[in-house]
């Protein structure tokens, strides 16, 4: 079956706009969870969703970013007013279990360059 | 707080040689650990996990490794590595399903010479 995916693959954007990311899970999947990926890297946890309710936003790294997920499956990471330090990839990954009880399920990731 | 550590940068075994790549980690309770795999232009792909039981875990590809608490560690390990086995391999380990925040290491780059 599908896996996740994401859109777009690549972003450029000018410094000081807003973007968005999406993601589609895996049909079904409780869990989905956003990351950073900076290059020769981890990656590095931002937020997570159970069904459609946010239950932990602590990586996010200041208020300009915003994640939804409103009716449980798809969901959409926000950026507003980009800064050069956003350039980086976004992974979102998907899970049939809650929280890290599971396999994460990865796509392959939107590259965000700001200039 | 939660963390790993991947000592090993980079590794270069030949073709058919064994393969051990480190991970030593931090957490305060019984840990959730992983082991994934990216290839470029892939996905992270789950190799193994270890919850609790056998501390020895069989993964996909050949793969194992082992759970010990002891070292704080959870070490991967193919006795005979292919050359499609050259990627990043990321230890990562987690709460559980109370939490949603998995801590990946920085991540080991396996190189294979033929």
């Amino acid at each position: 079956g599908a896996g996740v995916s994401q859109s777009p693959r690549y972003k450029v954007a000018k410094r000081g706009q807003d973007v968005a990311l999406r993601c589609d899970p895996i049909s079904g999947h409780v869990s989905l969870f956003w990351y950073q990926q900076a290059l020769g890297q981890g990656p590095e946890f931002l937020t997570y969703f159970q069904n459609e309710a946010q239950l932990d936003k602590s990586g996010l790294p200041s208020d300009r970013f915003f994640a939804e997920r409103p009716e449980g499956s798809v969901s959409t990471l926000k950026i507003q007013r980009t800064q050069q330090e956003d350039s980086t990839v976004y992974l979102c990954a998907s899970s049939p279990l809650r929280g890290t009880g599971g396999e994460q399920y990865f796509g392959p990731g939107t590259r965000l360059t700001v200039t | 707080a939660q963390s790993v550590t991947q000592p090993d940068i980079h590794i270069t075994v030949s073709e058919g040689a064994s393969l051990e790549l480190r991970c030593n980690y931090s957490y305060g309770a019984t840990p959730y650990l992983f082991w994934y795999v990216q290839s470029p232009g892939q996905g992270l792909q789950l190799l193994l996990k270890y919850f609790s039981g056998d501390t020895l875990v069989q993964g996909i590809k050949g793969f194992e490794a082992e759970f010990k608490r002891s070292q704080s560690s959870f070490n991967l390990r193919k006795p005979s590595v292919h050359w499609s086995d050259a990627a990043e391999y990321f230890c990562a380990v987690g709460a559980g399903d109370n939490a949603g925040k998995s801590t990946f290491g920085d991540g080991t780059t396996l190189t294979v010479k033929p």
